[in-house]
């Protein structure tokens, strides 16, 4: 089992500019996040999917949109990228929406740069 | 409204000796807490949760937490620190909400010296 891989690893953006990030998971989970990393902020939650055909917007969905392709899938799409966009972007996966004990699962992350 | 709080940016502690990661605790519910690990370039990697029963959870490598409701605390601990051990702990409390995601502390680098 890979567990939760992101595409690419690094990434250079123009102001402007649109990109998608890729995330797939191969443990069958039903449940997708999508965080951005912000030194001395921690992890802050952009979008989720609950299940496949959900999606909700979480803490800091602004300039995002997201995808549940199928239940592997989840991609993050920046349409105009702005500065304030540059971040490490983690997904994540769990396994049941709505069950408060389940552990999320991280994938390496992609380090976005927007000049 | 869930939060964490790591009042620490900067843990350092010699080889073998024991070390302490704090953590401190905000719901208005039954706190689910968890800890994860980053290492350099890396994503973050689970280590320990606290649901219920036990005030001593063991986790991964080593790692333990006690949680403390009194003290609305759940400071991650191991007895024996490596230089392996060095990276940044992230302590983070389930949301109650639909999203069921987590909630970050801001994190603490570990430095174990040699």
């Amino acid at each position: 089992n890979a567990g939760v891989t992101q595409t690419p690893k690094f990434q250079v953006l123009k102001t402007g500019q649109s990109m998608t990030l890729q995330c797939a998971q191969d443990m069958n989970h039903n449940s997708m996040y999508w965080y951005r990393q912000d030194p001395g902020m921690g992890l802050r939650l952009i979008y989720y999917s609950a299940s496949e055909g959900t999606t909700d917007k979480g803490e800091v969905p602004n300039g995002y949109n997201v995808s549940r392709l199928n239940k592997r899938e989840f991609s993050l799409r920046l349409e105009s990228a702005a500065p304030s966009q540059t971040s490490v972007y983690f997904c994540a996966s769990s396994e049941n929406p709505g069950q408060i004990r389940e552990t999320q699962y991280f994938g390496p992350g992609t380090r976005l740069l927007v000049l | 409204a869930q939060s964490v709080a790591q009042p620490e940016d900067q843990v350092n502690v010699a080889e073998g000796n024991p070390l302490t990661v704090k953590c401190t605790y905000s719901v208005s519910g039954n706190p689910y807490l968890f800890w994860y690990v980053q290492y350099p370039n890396r994503g973050l990697q689970f280590l320990l949760k606290y649901i219920t029963g036990d005030n001593l959870v063991k986790g991964s490598y080593g790692f333990e937490a006690e949680f403390n409701k009194s003290q609305t605390s759940f400071h991650l601990k191991k007895p024996s620190a490596l230089v392996s051990d060095s990276a940044l702990y992230f302590c983070a409390v389930r949301d109650w909400g639909g999203a069921n995601n987590l909630f970050f502390g801001t994190g603490t680098r570990l430095t174990v010296i040699p």
